[in-house]
């Protein structure tokens, strides 16, 4: 089955500073990476996402990029704001299982001001 | 407008009791999901139907664990003689796919 792998776990940053997050994945079959949010006691939040045909998408701050060859994929958050501080995981689904979503073990990220 | 409601947010149980969480869809859904979190970690998935077909259960999912969803709209998740170890966030989800999949608020399960 699929395993992603997620990395730094924890991420310190200054506001105004841009933040990276790491993921890689090992199924090939694997063509749909959402990245969530997740505040402290609510549900995780789609943030942007990505399909396999595409290689790089942008939203105002935050921006994904997709190497499928190496089978990593990352996230990118410009400009951080202290509201930026969450946990924030990755994940990867084939429509071959079902659309399951297979997550990363998240990062935590703190804006200071 | 998308959206699920998870009934109880909390739920607090003596080890060996049975416990039911219901999930639902504000909108119709093909696609449903239940999802456990543990504490520090992503979302691992439970199960999942199509409708009211329910097409995969995860090995996480043992012989005390039931889902069903009778009528493709609503769903319920039984834990059967709870554990400690099942003490985790239960998470519903709609879509997915190839599309958002949109989560509820959870049920935070404590097994004392």
């Amino acid at each position: 089955g699929e395993n992603v792998e997620q990395h730094p776990s924890t991420l310190s940053v200054q506001e105004g500073d841009s933040a990276v997050i790491k993921c890689t994945y090992s199924d090939s079959a694997s063509n749909y990476f959402p990245w969530y949010k997740q505040e402290l006691g609510k549900r995780p939040q789609l943030i942007i996402d990505i399909r396999s045909n595409v290689g790089e998408k942008k939203d105002q701050r935050i921006a994904v990029t997709l190497n499928k060859t190496a089978k990593h994929f990352s996230l990118h958050i410009t400009e951080t704001q202290p509201e930026d501080s969450a946990v924030y995981f990755c994940a990867a689904s084939s429509t071959d299982s079902w659309g399951k979503l297979q997550f990363g073990a998240g990062t935590q990220v703190v804006v200071t001001p | 407008d998308t959206g699920v409601s998870q009934d109880p947010r909390h739920k607090i149980t003596k080890r060996g009791q049975n416990v039911t969480f219901r999930c639902d869809p504000i909108s119709e859904h093909n696609r449903l999901y239940w999802y456990r979190q543990t504490l520090g970690q992503g979302p691992e998935f439970l199960t999942y139907f199509q409708n009211e077909a329910q097409l995969e259960k995860s090995r996480l999912l043992s012989d005390r664990f039931s889902a069903e969803r009778p009528k493709g709209s609503f769903s319920t998740l039984e834990i059967q003689r709870t554990e400690q170890g099942d003490s985790a966030m239960y998470l519903c989800a709609i879509g997915g796919g190839g599309t958002e999949a949109f989560f509820g608020q959870g049920t935070r399960l404590t097994v004392v």
